[in-house]
């Protein structure tokens, strides 16, 4: 299957920071890569579609503001999660669409935010 | 995008048994992808089914589609503990590009 990474893996910081995660597709080009939250046993929930060279589209109720996302190129999207609270604290995790008619997905290895 | 329901929730079985998990969905599809989570990691992409698609194979895996009853199903063989994980389909509708998941189902395979 197709290779995506995501960096960090985990992290941890302060209350009212800033927290970039980035989703990599290594060996092939996604014009449209998504953004996913998932809380302890429970399923992923989308959160926003990103689209290389546009605005990201955001589910109902995820604050674009708060969650920003840029797709500047064919194998990269970041989602910046800023001004973080104790809430934002979850397991966020990206995916890239291989283009083909059958849209299949293919997921990073997913980010542990922990806000203190 | 309403989530699908996956049953059992749970399953607990020994090794070298057959494990079923069945997923339902609410909307007409264009294809139905099968992922497995291990605790704390990313998905791994196991096999995508399309909707005129019935029945597919992939080394222990056979997936079922039966459209007119909007549901799936994920049969591993000869279970090993190695397949100890969580289990979610996900289905994309006509013209999407929108992944829906369900619930999803936690394999426990015993020794």
């Amino acid at each position: 299957g197709a290779v995506v990474s995501q960096h960090p893996s985990r992290v941890i910081c302060k209350s009212g920071t800033s927290v970039k995660i980035e989703c990599r597709s290594l060996d092939f080009q996604a014009t449209t890569m998504f953004w996913y939250r998932q809380f302890p046993k429970q399923s992923l929930m989308l959160m926003a579609t990103s689209n290389e060279g546009s605005k990201a589209t955001y589910e109902q109720g995820v604050e674009k503001d708060k969650f920003l996302i840029n797709h500047a190129s064919l194998t990269l999207s970041t989602l910046t999660v800023t001004s973080a609270h104790p809430e934002d604290s979850s397991f966020y995790i990206c995916s890239a669409r291989r283009p083909s008619s059958y849209n299949e997905q293919f997921f990073g290895p997913g980010t542990r935010l922990t806000v203190l | 995008s309403q989530q699908g329901e996956e049953d059992p929730q749970a399953l607990s079985i020994q090794e070298g048994e057959n494990a079923t998990m069945n997923c339902s969905y609410k909307t007409s599809i264009n294809n139905l992808q099968w992922y497995r989570q291990n605790s704390g990691r990313g998905l791994v992409h196991l096999i995508l089914i399309r909707s005129n698609e019935r029945e597919k194979h992939s080394g222990r895996l056979r997936v079922t589609l039966d459209t007119s009853k909007k549901s799936s199903s994920l049969l591993i063989t000869a279970s090993r503990a190695a397949d100890t994980a969580s289990y979610f389909c996900a289905n994309s509708g006509a013209g999407s590009y929108q992944l829906t998941f369900g619930k999803g189902t936690k394999l426990s395979v015993i020794p």
